[in-house]
């Protein structure tokens, strides 16, 4: 298995309240993402990297901010939660810039009151 | 946006082969994979098709025909542990992957 952790795995917060969520890998992969998944939604895209400093928006990057100065370590940070932004979040890694496989974290369970 | 098309769900028995079947859109296209999510657990990488044909792994086989944006994950010989969400995503240029709803396989004995 990819070395892929992700911290935490479950948090339960209030509205309004900043949260970060890390991931950290072990495989020197250059990519990485941050992913949501809803029932009925499959998996949505937040952000993702493409190397140190270099982050781009997914398709549902509002409310949502990300950095990564290390290789390393991708954080996904919620500046104010929202009841909506409830959900499992999944981080990934892909060593080049090809589609064909990611590999998945374990996941964080997010639930916002 | 993108979106691809999938069955929500599928029932096989236990030794019978069934197919997923998912459509997506072209633009951007760059190639079309397959993700096996066990209920709360991470999705896993099964299968990619970048060309038109069949991609073969042990009991699950992938399908993709660009012409008709068209695409299938073949699973023989049901097993119970197949019983899983399976998803399919479509890669665009930059490394983005668009994943569909997802289908969700039970296979009874």
């Amino acid at each position: 298995d990819a070395g892929i952790t992700q911290s935490p795995r479950h948090k339960v917060t209030e509205t309004g309240t900043p949260v970060t969520l890390r991931c950290h890998q072990t495989e020197n992969h250059r990519y990485m993402y941050w992913y949501r998944q809803d029932p009925g939604h499959g998996l949505r895209l937040i952000h993702y990297s493409y190397g140190v400093k270099d982050t781009d928006k997914g398709e549902v990057s509002d409310g949502y901010s990300v950095s990564r100065s290390k290789t390393e370590d991708f954080l996904l940070t919620l500046e104010s939660a929202t009841s909506s932004q409830t959900s499992v979040y999944f981080c990934a890694i892909s060593e080049g810039p090809s589609q064909e496989t990611q590999y998945f974290g374990p996941g964080t369970r997010l639930l916002v009151l | 946006g993108q979106s691809l098309e999938q069955p929500s769900e599928v029932t096989a028995v236990e030794g019978a082969i069934v197919q997923i079947n998912c459509t997506y859109q072209t633009s951007g296209f760059y190639g079309l994979s397959w993700y096996q999510q066990h209920d709360g657990g991470a999705p896993t990488f099964l299968s990619y098709n970048a060309l038109d044909g069949l991609e073969e792994t042990g009991r699950f086989s992938s399908f993709l025909s660009r012409s008709d944006s068209y695409g299938y994950l073949l699973l023989q010989e049901l097993q119970m542990k197949d019983s899983a969400s399976y998803f399919c995503a479509q890669g665009n240029q930059g490394g983005k992957l668009i994943f569909g709803q997802g289908t969700e396989l039970s296979v009874k004995p």
